[in-house]
């Protein structure tokens, strides 16, 4: 079936270091690539996207890059803070599917004081 | 401005019962998405509303159904349910059509015994 990065990993990081999680999607057609950060009990919440014919983007704090050729996206959280501590997903969406995302494992962010 | 609301936020069924969850999306926005979360299957969609119209099913059992409603609140319905259905139900509301921000509430808690 669909997948995005089929992997669960955990990541620990000290505070005010720089983190990178990463995601391998499956689907080549997908027309953007978002980032949505899951805290305890509450709902997934959106931190950036990519659109497909972009390799780049930057926000605040965080940056995120899509390499087609080996279908891999990276989400890069610049001093990395105690509050950044979350489940982070990335997702796909085809814009003839609507809005319909398809996310990925996701992955734990631990971040040490 | 006030957030998805979804109700109710934990509910405890029995096996072979039916259940009907609800989601108001952000005022303006046209479009809800449901989406299933477990920690075996991750988050997985379940299908999209616009303008009261279905607009994507996933790969659920007719066992799952749907609607919105001229104010653009939606319910997601299960019946005859099943203890694998035990999961957190997410609803996310989105703007437009196409739209890549969509925003989620905080769930419901479904626990089938």
């Amino acid at each position: 079936g669909e997948s995005v990065g089929l992997h669960l990993p955990t990541l620990s990081v000290q505070e005010g270091d720089n983190s990178i999680i990463n995601c391998a999607y499956s689907n080549s057609a997908s027309d953007y690539f978002i980032w949505y950060k899951q805290e305890s009990g509450k709902g997934p919440q959106f931190i950036i996207d990519i659109r497909s014919n972009m390799d780049k983007r930057q926000g605040q704090r965080v940056t995120v890059l899509l390499n087609k050729t080996v279908k891999h996206l990276s989400l890069q959280i610049a001093a990395t803070q105690p509050g950044d501590s979350a489940v982070y997903f990335c997702a796909e969406r085809r814009v003839e599917y609507g809005n319909k995302l398809v996310f990925g494992a996701g992955t734990i962010l631990r971040v040490k004081s | 401005k006030a957030g998805v609301t979804q109700t109710p936020r934990y509910l405890i069924k029995t096996r072979g019962q039916q259940v009907t969850l609800s989601c108001s999306p952000i005022s303006g926005h046209r479009s809800v998405s449901w989406y299933q979360q477990t920690p075996g299957q991750g988050l997985q969609f379940l299908f999209e509303y616009f303008s009261e119209t279905q607009r994507n099913k996933g790969n659920f059992p007719g066992r799952f159904s749907g609607r919105q409603f001229s104010n653009s609140r939606s319910e997601m319905n299960v019946s005859t349910l099943e203890l694998g259905d035990s999961a957190l139900y997410l609803c996310a509301s989105s703007l437009g059509q196409t739209n890549t921000e969509a925003f989620f509430g905080q769930g419901t808690r479904l626990t089938v015994v």
